[in-house]
């Protein structure tokens, strides 16, 4: 089976640069995706990894290592709108349905 | 706005009642997936259709069915609803050129009482 780990909340200051971990375990692996929700709203797409590295996008970036299971996503000049949940998603190998984690909780305060 | 229209945005009923949520997918995305969202179970995938035929499935209950039909819009069914059933339902669809990027509906909020 699948399982995706981050943190359920973190907490940072506007202006700020902030860092979501998310670790994962899928039997094979077709890439990771990252999503920011905000309260009952529609996830929306972030970004989309496939290959190890880091990908820049804006103020956010997201970064990936299979090797490790690991993935970042990265937050700069944090605004207050920036407060929401940010799902990590996996998609296992020969699969298009993501598996998502439970989602992280960003709290951005003045 | 994604593109992806979810109908009603909010359902109220009860116990043991049976209900219709609707989803049109982004103009020419033949993919469409539905999710449930409750607070202690985050986003699950229930199933999915690519041009009128079931793709995959997850964990859908069997009181619960879907289909699409030939214009691409798709309906999710819940019968003999539970308490439990009260949750965020997302539609969402995928283009032809990226499937593996899912763009969502804004939800329809069921609450059973």
């Amino acid at each position: 089976g699948q399982n995706i780990d981050q943190p359920t909340e973190m907490t940072a200051t506007e202006g700020a640069i902030v860092q979501i971990n998310c670790t994962y375990q899928t039997s094979g692996f077709n890439g990771l995706f990252w999503y920011q929700q905000h309260a009952g709203e529609a996830p929306t797409f972030l970004s989309y990894n496939v290959l190890d590295g880091l990908e820049e996008k804006g103020r956010f970036s997201s970064f990936l290592s299979r090797s490790k299971g690991y993935s970042y996503l990265l937050l700069k000049e944090l605004q207050m709108k920036d407060s929401a949940s940010y799902l990590c998603a996996v998609t296992p190998g020969g699969s298009y349905i993501p598996t998502f984690g439970r989602g992280t909780s960003l709290i951005v305060h003045p | 706005d994604s593109g992806v229209t979810q109908t009603p945005k909010h359902l109220i009923t009860a116990t043991g009642q049976r209900v219709t949520l609707r989803c049109s997918p982004r103009s020419g995305d033949l993919s469409v997936y539905w999710y449930q969202q409750s607070l202690d179970q985050g986003l699950q995938f229930l199933i999915q259709y690519y041009n009128g035929e079931e793709r995959a499935k997850g964990n859908i209950l069997e009181r619960f069915s879907a289909q699409q039909f030939p214009d691409l819009h798709s309906e999710l069914n819940l019968s003999s609803l539970e308490l439990g059933d009260s949750a965020l339902y997302f539609c969402a669809s995928s283009p032809r050129t990226s499937q593996n990027i899912q763009y969502f509906g804004a939800g329809t909020r069921l609450s059973v009482l």
